[in-house]
């Protein structure tokens, strides 16, 4: 089965530092990879997306992600966190026409 | 912001009523799709459709109901409200021109039944 693992379910990081936001999927065949943030109220915004090719992925807001095969991982990083990067992140991927989502992760980021 | 709306964003109800709670995109994608979240928690997928006159259940057992009439209109209707109802409901489409292109979501709606 299909399966998208968010090891952690809250991350504290100081503004200024790099924030990673951990993702683990199991999938058969190739992986579609994708995060999402999501803010207060609000719906979840698209951030970036692995198909294929350059395994670190450059998406919105200065927020990147790397591919990694071997370990099954997608990571969503960030060299420098803002207050304004605290929310809710999901990571998700394609089974079939639909989307399997990770349970998502708080990102709190202190001032 | 995507093309994608939801009314209405907040809608407290008593147990028992009948409510339906609209999302329309403008993005003419045939595929849409109806989730479940409580606040800050998981997505649970309730409903999908993959284009006009097709609707399929999700993951998630759910009371309530969907259809597909035009392809940019996807309402779920709920025949009578209960307190366990009460939760974000979200809405969100795709196009499948390409197998990963990705989901725009609505703004949710947050339903709580009394």
């Amino acid at each position: 089965a299909q399966s998208v693992a968010q090891p952690e379910d809250q991350v504290n990081v100081a503004e200024g530092n790099p924030l990673t936001v951990k993702c683990t999927y199991s999938v058969s065949g190739n992986p579609y990879l994708f995060w999402y943030v999501q803010y207060p109220n609000r719906g979840l915004q698209f951030l970036l997306k692995y198909i294929t090719g350059d395994n670190l992925v450059k998406g919105s807001y200065g927020f990147e992600a790397e591919f990694n095969k071997s370990q099954t991982s997608f990571h969503l990083k960030k060299p420098s966190a803002l207050v304004s990067d605290s929310a809710l992140y999901f990571c998700a991927v394609i089974y079939g026409q639909n989307f399997v989502f990770g349970p998502g992760t708080r990102l709190s980021v202190l001032p | 912001e995507a093309d994608i709306y939801q009314t209405p964003r907040y809608l407290v109800i008593g147990t028992g009523k009948k409510i339906t709670l609209e999302c329309s995109q403008t993005m003419g994608h045939d595929k849409m799709y109806w989730y479940q979240q409580d606040p800050g928690m998981e997505l649970h997928l309730i409903h999908y459709s993959y284009g006009v006159n097709s609707t399929e259940k999700g993951d998630l057992s759910s009371e309530s109901t969907v259809s597909r009439i035009r392809t940019e209109h996807f309402p779920l209707t709920l025949e009578s409200a209960r307190p366990s109802h009460t939760s974000q409901y979200l809405c969100a489409s795709r196009t499948t021109v390409s197998s990963y292109n990705e989901q725009f979501f609505g703004p949710g709606t947050r339903l709580t039944v009394l």
